[in-house]
């Protein structure tokens, strides 16, 4: 089974800042089979991110995506009061279990 | 607009089952997969598993393999999830996601809102 592993755990940041969170495989992921998802509280996570570094219709462009292999990060310019949230990446292909990270909670400093 | 919708809360005893359904609108339900997604109190997001719309075939995370069934219902474009002998760690939000016609080919999304499922004596 293929283990992401995010980090940091826990961000914390001020608004107009810019995040970066990584996502390490335990194998290489599949065709860059791996997506970025945001969740808050009481809702359903919302996807960001797939294939790696494509966005979503809708996102915000200050969120990116990129890294191949094994290794995978999310950026998000310039936080706005609204990106305060869990992020998940998750890989989707290959074989199963799609898996996701332990997530990386981005909270306001 | 695609969305998915699921059933509302339950509250259940240990040892019984509870069946979560998930309605799809805004598509033809069998020309994607359906994938559930759990996330206990305080916990990360935990794969359960993956449903063909188009065959039922099944792939199911090893955890839950022998607790849980998943099925769909292509005339009423609705996917359940049923898991059984419940446990009091089977406390979580159940959600339902679209995921790729064939396994492992698709990101989820959309999701469902989403449904508690409180197991408690």
């Amino acid at each position: 089974e293929v283990v992401l592993t995010q980090s940091p755990g826990t961000l914390s940041l001020s608004p107009g800042e810019r995040a970066t969170l990584s996502c390490r495989a335990s194998q290489s992921v599949t065709s860059n089979y791996l997506a970025w998802y945001q969740h808050k509280p009481g809702q359903a996570p919302r996807l960001l991110i797939y294939g790696a570094s494509n966005r979503v219709t809708g996102i915000p462009d200050r969120f990116s995506g990129s890294g191949s292999g094994t290794d995978f990060s999310l950026t998000i310019n310039r936080l706005e009061p609204e990106d305060f949230a869990v992020y998940y990446c998750q890989r989707y292909g290959g074989s199963p279990p799609y898996t996701f990270g332990q997530g990386t909670k981005l909270e306001i400093k | 607009q695609v969305q998915l919708v699921q059933s509302g809360v339950e509250v259940k005893k240990p040892g019984v089952s509870v069946k979560v359904s998930c309605k799809a609108s805004g598509y033809t339900l069998n020309t994607y997969g359906i994938s559930w997604v759990r996330q206990a109190p305080g916990q990360g997001l935990e794969y359960m598993g993956w449903i063909s719309t188009y065959n039922g075939d099944t792939n199911y995370a090893q955890k839950f393999q022998g607790r849980v069934t998943m099925t769909t219902d292509t005339s009423t474009n609705t996917a359940y999830m049923e898991l059984r002998s419940l446990r009091s760690d089977d406390t979580a939000v159940y959600y339902c996601a679209r995921a790729g016609a064939v396994a492992g080919t698709r990101w989820f999304d959309p999701w469902g809102q989403g449904t508690l499922v409180t197991v408690s004596s």
